[in-house]
């Protein structure tokens, strides 16, 4: 089936702490798991992706990390940033299905 | 050619009229995707070419909407005789063997 949870659906969190954001799937198939974040009124763009042959991946300050036996992957931001507040969203894909699948979004507030 | 470009960004127009978006993905790009997003919510799939193959359609799709991709370089998603939960963001993105998307800054469609 085609469905991504994503929770939660708002986050605040205070300049320099860390935000989690988790996404589980249904798909056993699903192989790759990209991330996007989307600030108001402009398209969504990607940060960080993961494929299903690897657990963890870090980009500076963002990792995602994949658990494929709970379906589960989750993104990290540490030393958060006023500038990091948008909305993430998760998504997935299986080869057979050939397209993304997205969460419904997580709304992320960095207050100074 | 620095990305995927949509046009036009803001469409209004009258209930029952017929409207048309296009989107010109980047070139080296053999995946074009449409999608629709509405207000707090993620994208939601509606069609992907590979070329000028329409692979796939949405079940969510009705016969009012069509796309095509002649020549599999820019696209276009036309929908008739609009009605008024059509409006919403309708996003195109383009990618290369499906990973790694990238969107264009939508077409923003009100129906009134």
């Amino acid at each position: 089936g085609e469905n991504v949870e994503q929770h939660p659906s708002t986050l605040s969190v205070q300049e320099g702490d860390s935000a989690v954001i988790k996404c589980t799937y249904s798909d056993s198939a699903s192989n790759y798991f990209p991330w996007y974040k989307q600030e108001l009124g402009k398209r969504p763009q990607l940060i960080i992706d993961i494929r299903s042959n690897v657990g963890e991946k870090k980009d500076q300050r963002i990792a995602v990390t994949l658990n494929k036996t709970a379906k589960h992957f989750s993104l990290h931001i540490t030393e958060t940033q006023p500038e990091d507040s948008a909305v993430y969203f998760c998504a997935e894909m299986n080869t057979g299905f050939q397209k993304l699948v997205f969460g419904t979004g997580t709304r992320l507030l960095v207050s100074p | 050619d620095t990305g995927v470009s949509q046009n036009p960004r803001h469409k209004i127009t009258k209930r029952g009229q017929n409207v048309t978006f296009r989107c010109d993905p980047i070139s080296e790009h053999n995946r074009l995707y449409w999608y629709r997003q509405t207000l707090g919510q993620g994208p939601e799939f509606l069609t992907y070419f590979q070329n000028e193959a329409q692979l796939e359609k949405s079940r969510l799709l009705s016969d009012r909407f069509s796309a095509e991709r002649p020549k599999g370089s820019f696209s276009t998603l036309e929908i008739q005789r609009t009605e008024q939960g059509d409006s919403a963001m309708y996003l195109c993105a383009s990618s290369l063997l499906g990973y790694g998307y990238t969107f264009g800054s939508g077409t923003r469609l009100t129906v009134v």
